[in-house]
């Protein structure tokens, strides 16, 4: 299965401004999505992270607070945009395959404080 | 896109004493995945059984599948200190996976 590298591991950042998180993946993969887990609650889909596309995003999360890059098979990151403490959670990157015919792998997630 | 919802929310047993999580769901699948997160950690892939399949094992884990009553249970024999972890269990279909509140599983050594 892929290997994830996510960067940074945990930030702690000021009200107002940004944070781009990165997931690097040792082999090419066709699907990629960004998750976030606020304290003590389950995972959220952000988006999927479409490859030399816009994003798909899901209800309640829109591409100016979220933007997305994913230039290539094998990377994407995440920006958190004008960040509220509300924004404080886990961000986990995963990548999956075509028809789901396997589990996903997931990075060991952003953990994101924001003051 | 579809999530399971797990049961219990919170389990508490004793090291060597087996666990039992249920799942529930609401359509059609072509499989269904259990995950285990450990705390503040991502998600760790455990097992995946196919729609087609009524149960599966991998080491100390045994997943059953039921598609007529969509639903799935994860036994977890002769737990461990180091199984304690919330655990997710996430429908398949054709979209990406969501997942509930998982079931909180403690086991005290």
């Amino acid at each position: 299965s892929a290997v994830i590298s996510q960067k940074p591991s945990r930030d702690i950042c000021q009200r107002g401004t940004s944070l781009t998180i990165q997931c690097q993946v040792d082999s090419q993969v066709t699907m990629m999505f960004w998750y976030r887990q606020q304290p003590g609650q389950s995972l959220t889909l952000i988006a999927t992270a479409n490859q030399g596309s816009e994003a798909t995003y899901e209800s309640g999360f829109v591409i100016d607070k979220f933007p997305i890059s994913r230039p290539n098979l094998t990377f994407s990151t995440l920006t958190v945009s004008n960040m509220s403490p509300e924004d404080s959670s886990i961000y986990l990157c995963s990548v999956g395959t075509s028809g789901q015919s396997e589990g996903y792998t997931f990075g060991s997630g952003t953990r994101l404080t924001v003051v | 896109s579809q999530q399971g919802e797990e049961d219990p929310q919170a389990l508490s047993i004793q090291e060597g004493e087996n666990a039992t999580m249920n799942c529930s769901y609401k359509t059609s699948i072509n499989n269904l995945q259990w995950y285990r997160q450990n705390s503040g950690r991502g998600l760790v892939h455990l097992i995946l059984i196919r729609s087609n399949e009524r149960e599966k094992h991998s080491g100390r884990l045994r997943v059953t599948l039921d598609t007529s009553k969509k639903s799935s249970s994860l036994l977890i024999t002769a737990s461990r200190a180091a199984d304690t972890a919330s655990y997710f269990c996430a429908p398949s279909g054709n979209t990406p996976l969501v997942f509930g509140k998982g079931t909180r599983l403690s086991v005290i050594a």
